[in-house]
């Protein structure tokens, strides 16, 4: 089983719909959560950190439920724009820090 | 320059050839992470350092696969006798800081990955 794990998609939304993304995590020594978004051929970029209470920035809700395991990110009124791969990441406590990466659910935001 | 830099950005390479990535993180970062991301997957961890010292290297897929950070700034990685199955885009991260240190976010900063085509 993979430490990190995603629904892979592809999420194909009409532009102005709600769409939200699930990632479970199995190491409970992980400590910091984010998502990252990963257009076409391009490096990975932060889109948000999740926090225990709750984050929201602009039209991206990101939530932890640590007793369940899993981090969700809400994208409200889709965009164009948003089409993109959306990597669930975790970094883990293991004496050291070590970031694991879920595959990625792709999203695809049509006109 | 204020990014992480990663360099060739695109190397082919014939089977059995050696190579070697390049990455030169974000300075002051100590933590840096190299990864394997394969077409349509996500970044696979490959091994972490913290300044000089490599900390976990469990994520490398055989032996022919080496890295070294050894004064704390700049990291290779070495793959020798590269096969088919090591085409892929090597991405170098850096961490600003480690969760729980100082104030701030966390965040892993990527330099734009070295494609490897191994023919």
């Amino acid at each position: 089983r993979k430490e990190v794990e995603q629904d892979p998609g592809p999420f194909n939304v009409p532009e102005g719909a709600t769409v939200a993304f699930n990632c479970t995590y199995s190491n409970s020594a992980s400590q910091s959560f984010f998502w990252y978004r990963q257009d076409c051929r391009k490096e990975p970029k932060l889109l948000m950190s999740v926090y225990s209470s709750g984050n929201e920035d602009g039209r991206f809700t990101a939530q932890l439920n640590r007793a369940s395991q899993y981090i969700s990110l809400l994208i409200r009124d889709s965009k164009l724009s948003d089409s993109a791969t959306y990597l669930c990441v975790v970094i883990v406590n293991t004496g050291g820090f070590k970031t694991i990466f879920g595959a990625g659910t792709r999203l695809f935001v049509k006109a | 320059g204020a990014g992480v830099s990663q360099s060739p950005r695109y190397k082919v390479a014939k089977r059995g050839q050696d190579v070697a990535l390049r990455c030169d993180p974000i300075s002051g970062h100590v933590s840096l992470f190299w990864y394997q991301q394969a077409l349509g997957q996500g970044p696979e961890f490959l091994t972490y350092f913290q300044n000089e010292a490599q900390l976990d290297k469990s994520g490398l897929p055989s032996d022919r696969f080496f890295a070294e950070r050894p004064e704390g700034s700049v990291s290779t990685l070495k793959i020798q006798r590269t096969q088919q199955e090591d085409s892929a885009v090597y991405l170098c991260a850096s961490l600003n800081r480690l969760p729980g240190q100082g104030e701030g976010n966390t965040e892993a900063f990527f330099g734009q990955g070295t494609r490897l085509t191994v023919v």
